[in-house]
This record gives structure tokens, sequence and C-alpha cells, in this order.
């Protein structure tokens, strides 16, 4: 199972919003409503910010938001703080035997 | 408080075996789908394998037939079995619970370098 597409890279200025793709296939992205999307930060352990395709857990910024449309996913991120500077992961359910696939993941800079 | 505690990383020997444990607090392994994750140094993450509440286990292609996911109700830990290590499971791995196909909380990993 091939990984999910996003950019290596995206880069946007304090207060300001980016967005970062996800794209994968009708046999994952496009067939569930079940992408996620992490938060890694140098030398740390993935933090889940985005669950079903645009639900966010307790305690998550509501500057992050997800979508989704045909077989691409995205994250949004408003009013870029300094401390939003680290990599993006989305990953999709993938059906029962490969179970879920990953993006090769996005390093964010904040200017 | 919901937390996960992964050990039993080390240096191997390609061919060799390693046995990693998770311990779970604060909710009950057994209740829930969990899960393996892996990030090559300097990689993006990789998911290994799950064991779902039912029992029924999953692995990923790279690692089938080679590792085993299993867990222990009374210490409530998740382990992960790895067998004829190959220097590409060279990783961080990381344990999880799975909730409607998100992994939240992770463990902090535990390194696993295989190489002679």
């Amino acid at each position: 199972q091939s990984a999910l597409t996003q950019p290596a890279s995206v880069s946007g200025s304090p207060g300001q919003s980016i967005t970062i793709s996800c794209t994968g296939t009708s046999s994952d992205v496009g067939s569930y409503n079940l992408v996620s999307w992490y938060q890694q930060h140098p030398g740390k352990a993935p933090k889940l910010m985005i669950y079903e395709v645009s639900k966010r857990p307790s305690g998550v910024s509501n500057r992050f938001s997800g979508s989704k449309s045909g077989n691409t996913a995205s994250l949004t991120i408003s009013g870029l703080q300094a401390e939003d500077e680290a990599d993006y992961y989305c990953c999709s359910y993938a059906g029962s035997s490969t179970h879920v696939v990953f993006g090769g993941g996005t390093k964010l800079t904040v200017l | 408080e919901v937390q996960l505690v992964e050990s039993g990383g080390g240096l191997v020997q390609p061919g060799g075996s390693l046995r990693l444990s998770c311990a779970a607090s604060g909710f009950t392994v057994s209740s829930n789908y969990m899960s393996w994750v892996r990030q090559a140094p300097g990689k993006g993450l990789e998911w290994v394998s799950v064991i779902y509440s039912g029992g029924s286990t999953y692995y990923a292609d790279s690692v089938k037939g080679r590792f085993t996911i299993s867990r222990d109700n009374s210490k409530n830990t998740l382990y992960l079995q790895m067998n004829s290590l190959r220097a590409e499971d060279t990783a961080v791995y990381y344990c999880a619970r799975e909730t409607n196909i998100a992994f939240d909380p992770w463990g902090q990993g535990t390194l696993v370098t295989v190489s002679s």
C-alpha cells in the first residue's frame, strides 16, 4: 500500500493561515471518513490533532481544522503561531487488511 | 491519567529477536484497539500492527510473518515480538491506542537498532 501524498514542506508567517493537503485514492481517503492528522515536534511522539476528517480532540486549538474532498484531505491552521512549527502527518483507514496508511509528512516552518 | 510507556528497545544483530513492551495506565488495553507504529531515523510514520479488542491481529506487509503483536490482560500491557530483524527495521517504535482509527495517546517511543 502506497503512502498518502503530502507536500514535503509548507511555510507561513505568524498570523497567516496555511493548508496541508493529503492525497490518497478511492481505496483509502476517498472511501472512508476516517482521516486523522498528527503533529510531531522534533524528538517527541506524535500528537493527535484531527480525527474523522474534521473533529478536534479536547484540548486542541480551534485554529486547527480538517476537511476532505474526494480523495484529498486537508489540514488548515489559522492564525499561525511559532509553536505550530512541526511535522504534520495525515493518516487514513484503508480497509481491514491494510488497516491504515500514513502520509509522508509535511514540515511546517513559521517564518 | 491515560498513559503508555514503551520499553525493550536496544541494539540487536541482523537476524536477531527483540520483544517490546507497552505498559498502559488509565485505561484497559484489552478493551481497546492497540497499535504499533514505527518511525525510521529521519523518516515518516509507518503503521506496523494492530490488535483488536476481540483479539484479531493485522500486520503491515513489511513485517508479516516476522512480528507478532499480543497483550497480557493481567498486566495491562501490549507486546511486539520481533524476529528475523533486518537493518530496515531500525526505528523508534511507538505504541498507541486506537479509537475510530485515530491514534491517541502515543507512548514516548523506544529505539530499536538492527546492526552488526
